[in-house]
């Protein structure tokens, strides 16, 4: 079956670093991932839509300069949480469409903490 | 625009009993399809079921049962003789034409032994 790998599965940073995060289709190409984000005791809010070979596309009220997406190949999307505050701190999750199957696959999370 | 709605936060229950989590769902789209998953502590999201918006036909697996009905925009999720290991945290999602997916809020299932 289809399988996206999320790495790393959970990181402790400081302030002012920035963290990435990767998102990978082991077994199909992903032309599209999206990255949510999921705050304690919360549903999953779409971050991002991002799309291989072009710009991701933001949801609402997310700083794009902060969470920086790059989808460089059609099995590898990256997200990057630059200048990390506490607030940022959160269950990040990504997702790819397998074309084949039309579903989604999730990876298993990256648990951010900011200190 | 998209909606889900699982208007139940928190459902508690004792071991065997059945338990039903509502979803109740808003599209403009003709075409759509419908996720349940669940969530463990964990974090990962396991996947249930996928359901299209041509396919009305209820499904069983298992202990669960899905019902879905275009009329009142609705997609039930029923646990038939809960267990334990059924704690977790529910998602219903909905996808439309723009591919990305919508999560309701989540219910919160505690099975007491």
């Amino acid at each position: 079956g289809a399988v996206v790998s999320q790495h790393p599965s959970w990181v402790i940073c400081k302030s002012g670093t920035s963290v990435k995060i990767e998102c990978r289709s082991l077994d199909f190409q992903a032309t599209t991932m999206f990255w949510y984000r999921q705050f304690p005791k919360q549903s999953l809010m779409l971050m991002a839509t991002s799309n291989e070979g072009s710009k991701a596309t933001y949801e609402q009220g997310v700083e794009k300069d902060k969470f920086l997406i790059n989808h460089a190949s059609l099995t590898l999307s990256t997200l990057t949480v630059t200048s990390a505050h506490p607030e940022d701190s959160s269950f990040y999750i990504c997702s790819a469409r397998e074309p084949s199957l039309g579903g989604y696959t999730f990876g298993s999370g990256t648990r951010l903490t900011v200190v | 625009a998209q909606k889900v709605t699982q208007a139940q936060t928190e459902i508690s229950v004792v071991e065997k009993e059945d338990v039903t989590l509502d979803c109740v769902y808003e599209t403009r789209d003709t075409t759509y399809y419908l996720f349940w998953y669940k969530q463990p502590p964990s974090g990962e999201l396991v996947f249930l079921i996928r359901r299209n918006s041509f396919d009305e036909q209820n499904e069983i697996s298992g202990r669960y049962s899905w019902n879905f009905q275009k009329s009142t925009s609705s997609f039930n999720f029923t646990i038939t003789a809960s267990q334990v290991v059924d704690s977790a945290v529910y998602f219903c999602a909905l996808r439309g034409n723009n591919n990305d997916m919508r999560f309701g809020a989540g219910t919160r299932l505690t099975v007491k032994p």
